[in-house]
């Protein structure tokens, strides 16, 4: 199975901050990988598929890339309704699996 | 618009079964891959198991597999985790999923999820 590693697992910023996650994963992946925003209690949001492709309805302050094994996630600008914890997940193969998730938290 | 709802959670002793459903609506379930992802208490996302769009191909984690079973009806638009031997660490939140389409690789859509407790 593909392992996805997330960095960091949380982060402390402030609103306006430009905040940066990374995920790693253990083989190539291709741009096989989408990205993910929890908020507590709250089914997760799909932001990003294809490493890169901004879903509709997604604030352009998102953005994705990366390809093969390295990929990240940039916010550039926080917002108050960003904090959330974020996931990364591949879909290379089955079975599918997902980072263990950024919290990014008030500062 | 999609619409997802899951039912049929509740509180089960190991060693028991549980099935838990899922209600499709909003888009034409037939020509869709179907997923269940769950979350523990306090942990991350685990993605489950996936169905395709027809029945015939179906996958699962290695943490699952041989104990839960993934299925679908698509005259009732819905979808179904038979979960078989249930342990306390399948204790978590079930979500449906539907997939992204249009080639792309996600999960697009999720429901509301449906919690599943083992415990004696």
């Amino acid at each position: 199975d593909i392992q996805m590693t997330q960095s960091p697992s949380s982060v402390s910023a402030s609103v306006g901050d430009r905040v940066t996650i990374t995920c790693r994963a253990s083989q190539g992946i291709s741009s096989l990988l989408a990205w993910y925003q929890q908020k507590a209690g709250i089914a997760p949001k799909l932001l990003i598929s294809a490493a890169s492709s901004l879903q509709s309805g997604v604030p352009s302050r998102f953005s994705g890339s990366g390809s093969g094994t390295d990929f990240t996630l940039t916010i550039s600008s926080l917002q108050p309704e960003d904090f959330a914890t974020y996931y990364c997940q591949q879909a290379n193969s089955f079975p599918w699996t997902f980072g263990q998730g950024t919290k990014v938290e008030i500062k | 618009q999609v619409h997802l709802v899951e039912s049929g959670g509740g509180v089960v002793q190991p060693g028991t079964s549980l099935r838990v459903s899922c209600a499709a609506s909003g888009f034409t379930f037939s020509t869709y891959s179907m997923h269940w992802v769950r979350q523990a208490p306090g942990k991350g996302l685990e993605w489950v198991a996936v169905i395709s769009y027809d029945g015939t191909n179906k996958y699962y984690a290695d943490s699952v597999k041989g104990r839960l079973t993934i299925s679908r009806d698509n005259s009732q638009n819905t979808l179904y985790l038979q979960m078989n031997r249930l342990r306390a660490e399948d204790t978590a939140v079930y979500y449906c999923a539907r997939d992204l389409g249009n080639g792309d690789s996600a999960i697009g859509y999720w429901g509301r999820g449906t919690l599943v407790t083992v415990s004696s």
